[in-house]
């Protein structure tokens, strides 16, 4: 099946950048979704379609995908942003959803 | 406005049952794939089913293939998972998840709604 790799965890500073990892087996062919997900709280999608935002959603979070990694970029990282985030693809081979491993947000 | 809403949750023996329902409403239900998305405690996300607008195609998890059922009631706005042969893998919070595209297939899909969750206890 196929394999989503993220950093268990990320620290970044106020008003800096967090760059989360995403890899996978040629995962630029794919179409790669992130969500968000806070203590306690269901999951929010905040990148789909590799780089589109959803309404609702600062214009400070953005995404890329190429080759073997994609990257959800947090720009100017605020408190707030400390949370979890996934990545999810779908995996063409099995038809099944796949999330990636995860990645924790510190916001130092 | 979108909700979802889980219920059915619950502690259960191992080997037992359990049926989940997640009632939805402020969206064309039929026209939309479900799926169902656990996460253990203290774990990742996992998807475990999903479920064509019409009902017609369904899909599974590997680790839950042949002992999970999912549907749906068009004429109720309802999603249902029904779980039987219940193992202690398989404690966690049990999220209903709507797909973003109204195309109804399960392919491709991603989720932009999700429901507050329901938590199933497998323990003696």
């Amino acid at each position: 099946s196929y394999v989503l790799t993220q950093p268990p965890s990320v620290s970044v500073a106020p008003g800096k950048t967090a760059r989360i990892t995403c890899g996978g087996n040629n995962i630029g062919s794919k179409s790669v979704h992130w969500y968000q997900q806070k203590p306690g709280q269901a999951p929010v999608l905040v990148i789909y379609y590799d780089s589109d935002r959803p309404s609702g959603i600062p214009e400070r979070f953005s995404g890329s995908n190429s080759g073997n990694t994609a990257t959800l970029t947090i720009s100017r990282v605020e408190a707030g942003d400390e949370a979890d985030y996934y990545c999810q693809v779908w995996d063409s081979s099995s038809d099944h959803q796949v999330f990636g491993t995860g990645t924790k947000v510190t916001v130092l | 406005e979108v909700q979802l809403l889980e219920s059915g949750g619950g502690l259960v023996q191992p080997g037992g049952s359990l049926r989940l329902s997640c009632a939805a409403s402020g969206f064309t239900f039929s026209s939309y794939a479900l799926s169902w998305i656990r996460q253990a405690p203290g774990k990742g996300l996992e998807w475990v089913s999903a479920i064509s607008g019409s009902g017609d195609n369904t899909d599974y998890a590997d680790s839950v293939k042949g002992r999970f059922t999912i549907s749906r009631d068009n004429s109720k706005n309802t999603l249902y998972l029904q779980m039987n042969s219940l193992r202690a893998e398989d404690t966690a919070v049990y999220y209903c998840a709507k797909d973003l595209r109204q195309v109804g297939a399960t392919s491709l899909s991603l989720f932009d709604y999700w429901g507050q969750g329901t938590l199933v206890t497998i323990s003696s």
